[in-house]
């Protein structure tokens, strides 16, 4: 199982681009890299997902390096509430289940 | 529903005792999963249904853990002789397809006294 490492606490200021860093350094050809978030007391939450190309959405931005061993999540402008636990996630295209780590706890201050 | 429910939100269970958890998928969703969230840490992966075919539980701690999906909908995680390492949160997810975008419900907070 692929395995990725996060920081385990991120502090940012209301209104200011966030970057959310994940290593994967042992990712393979057909692993989907995707970015979930868990609000207190919440179920993880779907945010954005790519596989080389940096992709973006309404709720963030996916950058993607260039040999896939890492990746960041870009949240443009923060709000209190993006204030979450965010898990970097590898996805085998061949299978379903995803394996979360511990991921990254991110306080928001106002 | 809009969601992925679950019921009950919160149970407490007396150590030795069996417990059922129910997952609602969003309507039409084939695929279906189950995680156990222990405190302070991420979502393990306990079990995979797509349709009522169970085709991965390689993730249940034990033969104690054991899931259903009958008719391919609705969800049933059953723990029997619970024991207090089973004191988790155990969220159940869906997805319109395999490998589709999944979504979680809020999760079942089981509490073994």
């Amino acid at each position: 199982d692929a395995k990725t490492t996060q920081p385990n606490s991120m502090e940012s200021n209301e209104e200011e681009p966030v970057h959310l860093p994940c290593n994967h350094s042992t990712i393979s050809g057909t692993d989907y890299i995707h970015w979930y978030r868990q609000l207190p007391s919440q179920g993880p939450e779907y945010v954005i997902h790519g596989l080389t190309s940096n992709v973006n959405n309404r709720m963030a931005s996916l950058a993607i390096a260039e040999d896939r061993k890492s990746s960041t999540l870009i949240l443009h402008r923060a709000t209190l509430r993006d204030a979450a636990v965010y898990y970097c996630i590898l996805r085998d295209v061949n299978f379903n289940k995803f394996y979360f780590g511990s991921g990254t706890k991110l306080n928001v201050k106002p | 529903g809009a969601g992925v429910s679950q019921s009950p939100r919160y149970k407490v269970a007396k150590r030795g005792q069996d417990v059922a958890l129910r997952c609602d998928p969003i309507s039409g969703h084939v695929s279906l999963f189950w995680y156990q969230q222990a405190l302070g840490q991420g979502p393990e992966f306990l079990t995979y249904f797509q349709n009522e075919a169970q085709l991965d539980k390689s993730g249940l701690p034990s033969d104690r853990f054991f899931a259903e999906r009958p008719e391919g909908s609705v969800s049933t995680l059953k723990i029997q002789r619970t024991q207090q390492e089973d004191s988790a949160v155990y969220l159940c997810a869906s997805s319109l397809v395999a490998g589709g975008r999944t979504f979680f419900g809020q999760g079942t907070r089981l509490t073994v006294v």
